[in-house]
């Protein structure tokens, strides 16, 4: 199984300034590593596929990159909306495995 | 647009069972992967269980195998989730999820949960 790693667990920013979070995987899984957002009480939001790919309706300063077993989520100026938690999740192998999560939260 | 109403949770005794049900709308269904993903105090986010478009696939997380098993309706755009053997660690929100494809094991769309509680 592939295990999933993220940094920081907390992230704490002002609005307006730039976040970047990171997952490591403990083995290759190539590009299909995605990027989920979460806010209470509600049900996870695809952000980024295949590391870089935006899901439809996301806002341009949600970016990814990475490969193998380095990935980044950016997100490029923080508005108040994005602060909730962010997991990553790779697709390479069964099972399907999620990291357990960075919460940015407003400093 | 798309939309995935689950039910069926509650709270239920060790060992017991319980049949979780989604049904969907706002896409076509019999076309799409479904999956159920549950998130637990224990392990965080966990697909349990993903099922093929057509229903001759599935795959299931290690601790739910031999226990739950997934199925699908494609005539009543309807998803399952037989839960049994169930035990304290199985509690948590367990959500349907539309595959991103046929059988692409990433989810794109998301119910809002329904609750499971495992507990004597």
């Amino acid at each position: 199984e592939i295990v999933l790693t993220q940094s920081p667990v907390i992230l704490s920013l002002s609005p307006g300034e730039r976040a970047t979070l990171s997952c490591r995987a403990s083995q290759s899984v190539s590009n299909f590593l995605a990027w989920y957002q979460q806010k209470p009480g509600q049900a996870p939001r695809l952000l980024i596929h295949d590391t870089s790919n935006r899901a439809t309706g996301v806002p341009a300063r949600f970016s990814g990159s990475g490969s193998g077993t380095e990935f980044t989520l950016t997100i490029s100026s923080l508005e108040p909306e994005d602060f909730a938690v962010y997991y990553c999740h790779q697709r390479s192998n069964w099972p399907v495995s999620f990291g357990p999560g960075t919460t940015v939260d407003i400093k | 647009q798309v939309q995935l109403v689950e039910s069926g949770g509650g709270v239920v005794q060790p060992g017991g069972s319980l049949r979780l049900s989604c049904v969907a709308s706002g896409f076509s269904f019999r076309t799409y992967g479904m999956h159920w993903v549950r998130q637990t105090p224990g392990k965080g986010l966990e697909c349990v269980a993903v099922i093929r478009d057509d229903g001759k696939n599935e795959y299931y997380a290690d601790s739910v195998k031999g226990r739950f098993a997934v199925s699908r309706d494609n005539s009543n755009n309807m998803l399952f989730l037989q839960m049994n053997s169930l035990r304290a660690e199985d509690t948590g929100v367990y959500f349907c999820a539309k595959d991103t494809g046929m059988f692409q094991w990433l989810a794109d769309s998301w119910g809002q949960g329904t609750l499971v509680t495992v507990s004597s």
